[in-house]
């Protein structure tokens, strides 16, 4: 159930771009993005909600195609403050909706 | 103001031993969580209230004892302490049932000994 993403690492220089992938076997109703930075708390990036969905946040955007169930975070001229562990969530129902995270991308900005 | 704020931030303690976390939220919103991250980094949910009502138990040995006394406060307790309980556990609260934009606290790192 747990969503699956890819790469598990990713190092850049700065302005450098990325693309971290999220895909679920079971079908997508949503695709929710946090960052988390060392030794900090998860901080929401966006929420995408429809199939096709494009959403923005700074320099970073994330695309979601319902058909291939799966969703994909664009990081464009990446900054140093980019560093961080990226997580992709899925919603699971089963009663009472529950955000199951996936194992994270580290993402790591150079000069 | 901090939105959720939790304490303590570190809890070291020994084998056996109960302790809780408390967490608070200020933003009024309506559902509260407790996630858990291990050493790799994996974050996992625990439980979550939405109005002080229980929606959520994800299959957490019942040595974990979640209360709400309120909307704004989730504690966790948690007794006879295992060293896999060893992880940082993360407060959470978000103004709806479905898990919209999640605003998390600091994490309380717990070490067991």
């Amino acid at each position: 159930q747990q969503p699956v993403q890819s790469p598990q690492a990713v190092i850049l220089r700065e302005g450098e771009d990325a693309v971290i992938n999220c895909s679920s076997s079971k079908a997508l109703y949503s695709v929710h993005w946090y960052r988390q930075k060392h030794g900090e708390a998860p901080v929401f990036l966006m929420i995408l909600l429809k199939g096709g969905e494009q959403k923005g946040h700074e320099k970073i955007s994330a695309s979601f195609n319902e058909k291939k169930q799966q969703s994909s975070l664009y990081l464009t001229a990446s900054q140093l403050s980019y560093s961080g562990t990226y997580f992709c969530g899925t919603l699971i129902s089963g009663g009472y909706n529950k955000l199951i995270f996936g194992a994270g991308t580290r993402l790591a900005v150079h000069p | 103001d901090t939105a959720v704020s939790q304490t303590p931030k570190y809890l070291v303690t020994q084998m056996g031993n109960d302790k809780s976390i408390k967490c608070e939220q200020n933003l009024g919103h309506d559902t509260m969580y407790w996630y858990k991250q291990d050493s790799k980094k994996f974050l996992k949910i625990m439980f979550s209230y939405n109005n002080k009502e229980l929606i959520i138990n994800e299959t957490v040995p019942n040595r974990f004892s979640p209360k709400s006394p309120d909307k704004a406060h989730l504690n966790l307790h948690i007794n006879s302490l295992e060293l896999g309980d060893s992880a940082v556990y993360f407060c959470a609260s978000s103004p709806g049932q479905g898990f919209e934009k999640l605003f998390f606290g600091s994490g309380t790192q717990l070490s067991v000994l």
